[in-house]
């Protein structure tokens, strides 16, 4: 069936880096943009970053731009997200999403479980 | 970017119908049709429910319904059942080619 399985997280130092994964099955993983939503403890979720087909456009919220990187291997149906200079405020759940109708804001119709990262 | 306004709780009885809004601005919600709505339990990923303002995806119960008006988009549940109770986001596109999420609603069933 169609699913996206994140790993990677865990406790970090500030200022330590970390890469999210996120593997994708069950659908063309190549035909679709993907994004990165994260969510604080006890808080709302908040867009981190977007990924478009053959990884042409990224774009980031500006809390992580500079500090963060989006990638994708279309080969392995995975996505990434390299996070570094990590900050207390980076702690949440990290979800990747699947971008529905061939574009990042016409939905999210596929979620990851999650992964949790902890900077302390 | 500020998130998207949503009242932080509402509640109704089984059978009621409720309306959750979420208020942004003329650079995200009143700019562009391009407006979904999540629901989320606790622990779970969240589910979209809503997509295109109005639009729901295929098996999603059409007790869901969106709508829009100026800066203000509105997700109403009609029929209101005790597993509706969870955490409901709003989310738009935005001018800086950037999604804007709301600041979440709980929704309690009596």
């Amino acid at each position: 069936q169609v699913q996206l399985v994140e790993s990677g997280g865990g406790l970090v130092e500030p200022g330590g880096s970390l890469r999210l994964s996120c593997a994708a099955s069950g659908f063309t993983f190549r035909d679709y943009y993907m994004t990165w939503i994260r969510q604080a403890p006890g808080k709302g979720l908040q867009w981190v970053s977007y990924i478009s087909i053959s990884s042409s456009y990224t774009n980031y919220a500006d809390s992580v731009r500079g500090r963060f990187t989006i990638s994708r291997d279309d080969a392995k149906n995975s996505l990434y997200l390299q996070m570094n200079s990590l900050g207390a405020d980076d702690t949440a759940v990290y979800y990747c999403a699947r971008g529905r109708g061939g574009a990042y804001y016409y939905g999210l119709d596929v979620w990851g479980q999650g992964t949790t990262v902890t900077v302390s | 970017q500020s998130a998207l306004t949503q009242p932080a709780s509402v509640s109704g009885s089984p059978g009621q119908s409720i309306t959750i809004s979420c208020t942004g601005t003329s650079s995200d919600v009143g700019s562009y049709d391009l407006v979904s709505w999540y629901q989320q339990h606790p622990g779970k990923a969240p589910k979209l429910l809503i997509y295109e303002v109005s639009k729901s995806p295929s098996g999603i119960s059409n007790r869901f319904s969106g709508s829009k008006s100026g800066n203000t988009a509105s997700l109403t549940i009609s029929g209101l059942q005790a597993e509706d109770e969870a955490e409901y986001y709003c989310c738009s596109y935005a001018s800086s080619s950037s999604l804007i999420f709301g600041g979440g609603t709980k929704l309690t069933a009596l």
